[in-house]
């Protein structure tokens, strides 16, 4: 089944302490980009990847890292967690080709980060 | 910059209602047009979409035409039902980054559905 995961479904931690939000999808897409949803605001870009080692900032990027070392997963890293990160993340992918601007983008299930 | 402006919600309706959810878009270059749903506790899924002037995306009863002399993208239904009930956010992913496949949502208007 065609599908992008995200680990942990649910998070709660504290100031500072490092986290990673895996994400993983299987349908060989170039790009993958992680978003966080707060009340709102919609959906507001953190990162991006065109494919494997490019990736850049997108709306919100400030207290976020991410890397692409393998084409299939973008793990979304928090270094030093704040409670204003406190929101749900998803993670997403599509082909993302040039040319190919119409195509679908697909959503992982969504992570609820509480930052105490 | 490129913007989308959707009603804001909650809107909530009876059963068999007609439904019209407005959205807007600031735009350079020819977008394509989305709107995704949210189901409660799950991710964005693609409802529909419209890739050029005129086009008309329809999917599970829901329609929306891309009308650009007012630059709108409204979501219409004849006749909801309660597992219509969800968040629904209109999107568009402008030409100038069909490179980078960047997506501008809208906030989102939540929609319930009374029995």
């Amino acid at each position: 089944e065609a599908q992008v995961t995200q680990n942990p479904r649910y998070l709660i931690t504290v100031t500072g302490k490092k986290l990673t939000v895996t994400c993983s999808q299987n349908m060989n897409h170039e790009y993958m980009s992680w978003y966080r949803q707060d009340p709102g605001l919609g959906l507001r870009q953190i990162y991006y990847s065109m494919n494997v080692e490019v990736t850049d900032k997108g709306d919100v990027p400030e207290g976020y890292k991410v890397s692409r070392k393998e084409k299939r997963n973008f793990p979304l890293i928090l270094e030093s967690p704040s409670p204003n990160q406190t929101s749900l993340y998803f993670c997403a992918s599509s082909f993302g080709s040039k040319g190919r601007g119409t195509d679908t983008q697909y959503f992982g299930p969504g992570t609820r980060l509480t930052v105490l | 910059g490129d913007s989308v402006t959707q009603m804001e919600g909650p809107v909530t309706l009876s059963e068999e209602a007609f439904l019209t959810i407005n959205c807007t878009y600031t735009a350079t270059g020819y977008p394509s047009l989305f709107w995704y749903v949210q189901y409660p506790g799950e991710g964005l899924q693609l409802l529909l979409k419209a890739t050029k002037a005129d086009d008309k995306g329809s999917n599970k009863g829901f329609e929306a035409t891309y009308r650009k002399e007012t630059t709108s993208f409204h979501l219409e239904k004849g006749s909801v039902q309660v597992s219509d009930s969800a968040v629904y956010f209109c999107a568009l992913r402008s030409s100038l980054y069909s490179s980078a496949s960047k997506i501008i949502f809208g906030s989102g208007t939540r929609l319930s559905i009374r029995p």
